[in-house]
């Protein structure tokens, strides 16, 4: 079965400090792989999806990148941290091929980010 | 831009009674999830919706969609207290054969009383 695992679960920077949070995807091959971000009590907004190993497509500026430098192992990064990068940030993953494609997407822990 | 709707945002029934919670969205679509996430957790998958009158159900929730009206509804049953958690609609609008791009609601907060 295919599992997905993100780290580190909680994650208290100061303000300036870089950031890179980790998710890997077991027990598939060639998935699509997400980051979104939740703001307090606030619903999801994709950040990055990828389709594959150095493609990443961006949906909302900001302070943010995303890497693939492995099929199965997708970074979220920031050089630099500010105060609205606060929240918990989830990693998803959706099968790329198969019938039938759902489009339905399994989503990862989360890693929640303090930035004071 | 793509806005998806929930109503209530906030919910608190009791135990054993019926509610419905609405999802309105305004966009073409026919693939609309539905999630459930508890306090300080991820989101779990509940139902995958893929066409117009598609029905889902599972324990005391039932999911459906109207892809002409643009709505998909997620009605429970006699409700318990393990159903507390906040529950999102998704809808993907992503072109078939590419990536999801799923856009989420904004949550309706569900709290059942005893």
């Amino acid at each position: 079965s295919q599992t997905i695992h993100q780290w580190p679960a909680t994650l208290v920077q100061p303000v300036g400090s870089p950031l890179s949070l980790e998710c890997t995807v077991e027990g598939t091959s060639n998935p699509n792989l997400y980051w979104y971000r939740q703001a307090a009590g606030r619903g999801l907004q994709l950040l990055f999806y990828s389709v594959g190993i150095g493609q990443i497509s961006s949906e909302v500026p900001q302070n943010l990148s995303a890497s693939r430098p492995q099929d199965r192992q997708f970074i979220l990064s920031s050089k630099k941290l500010l105060l609205s990068d606060s929240g918990f940030y989830l990693c998803a993953w959706s099968p790329r091929y198969g019938t039938p494609r759902t489009g339905e997407l399994f989503f990862g822990e989360g890693s929640r980010l303090t930035v004071l | 831009e793509l806005k998806v709707e929930q109503n209530p945002l906030f919910l608190s029934m009791q135990e054993g009674k019926n509610y419905t919670i609405y999802c309105n969205y305004s966009t073409t679509s026919d693939r609309l999830y539905w999630y459930r996430q508890d306090p300080g957790k991820s989101l779990e998958s509940l139902f995958v919706l893929l066409s117009n009158g598609a029905v889902k159900q599972e324990g005391r929730l039932m999911a459906s969609l109207d892809t002409k009206a643009r709505l998909s509804t997620l009605h429970i049953t006699a409700a318990v207290h393990d159903l507390s958690a906040t529950y999102f609609c998704a809808v993907d609008t992503a072109k078939t054969g590419t990536a999801s791009k799923l856009t989420f609601g904004t949550g309706t907060r569900l709290q059942v009383t005893l």
